[in-house]
């Protein structure tokens, strides 16, 4: 089967950088998606990474090694609004997305 | 604007009811997912659909049903055979070759007293 685990919590301070990381498992693989959501609302993709690498987006960064089962994401310059769980993503063959348990960031002033 | 509508947000069933949650997109996508999500949890799959009139069970389809037959719509319907069904329901449309890029609606929060 599939299942991915992340840190339940990170805490970091406002303007600093904070790395979460995802280690996986599975047979079958197509890539590492990461979302961000905030507290009752709906999750918002980030990014994806297909191959191994790093993928920027702005201030996000997203990073994956398939030789590890093992990627993160990075957040450069924090922000309060940054303040939001993130979840990691792995896609299996025929849309099947299976959903890391998300890692809780409280950014702090 | 495109994008992903729920109806409604809040809803409360009584035990034993079965209830059916909306969904709808106008992002002309042709993949659409059910997912269910409890408080602090990640997110489960329930059901998907690539196509229209077509559909595959998730990690945790039983209790629930769906179906397709507008690309537009996707409904899901929670039904009394759901031993838990109080939670967070979220969908989810992709492109067929971006299903790795999942846009969401903004939840159904059920609430089965």
């Amino acid at each position: 089967g599939q299942s991915l685990e992340q840190p339940s919590e990170v805490t970091a301070v406002e303007g600093a950088i904070v790395q979460i990381n995802c280690t996986y498992q599975t047979s079958g693989f197509y890539g590492l998606s990461w979302y961000q959501q905030h507290d009752g609302g709906a999750p918002t993709f980030l990014s994806y990474n297909a191959l191994d690498g790093l993928e920027e987006t702005g201030r996000f960064s997203s990073f994956l090694s398939r030789s590890d089962s093992y990627g993160y994401l990075l957040l450069q310059e924090l922000q309060m609004k940054d303040s939001a769980s993130y979840f990691c993503a792995l896609g299996g063959g025929g849309f099947k997305t299976i959903f890391g348990a998300g890692t809780r960031l409280f950014v702090k002033a | 604007d495109g994008g992903i509508t729920q109806s409604p947000k809040y809803l409360f069933r009584k035990e034993g009811q079965n209830v059916t949650l909306s969904c709808e997109q106008n992002l002309n996508h042709d993949a659409m997912y059910w997912y269910r999500q409890d408080p602090g949890q990640g997110l489960r799959l329930i059901y998907y659909s690539q196509i229209v009139n077509d559909f595959q069970k998730g990690d945790i389809a039983e209790g629930y049903s769906v179906s397709r037959e507008k690309k537009e719509s996707f409904p899901l319907t929670v039904t009394s055979a759901q031993k838990n069904p109080t939670a967070f329901y979220l969908c989810a449309s992709s492109g067929l070759s971006s299903y790795n890029e999942q846009f969401f609606g903004p939840g159904t929060r059920l609430t089965v007293l």
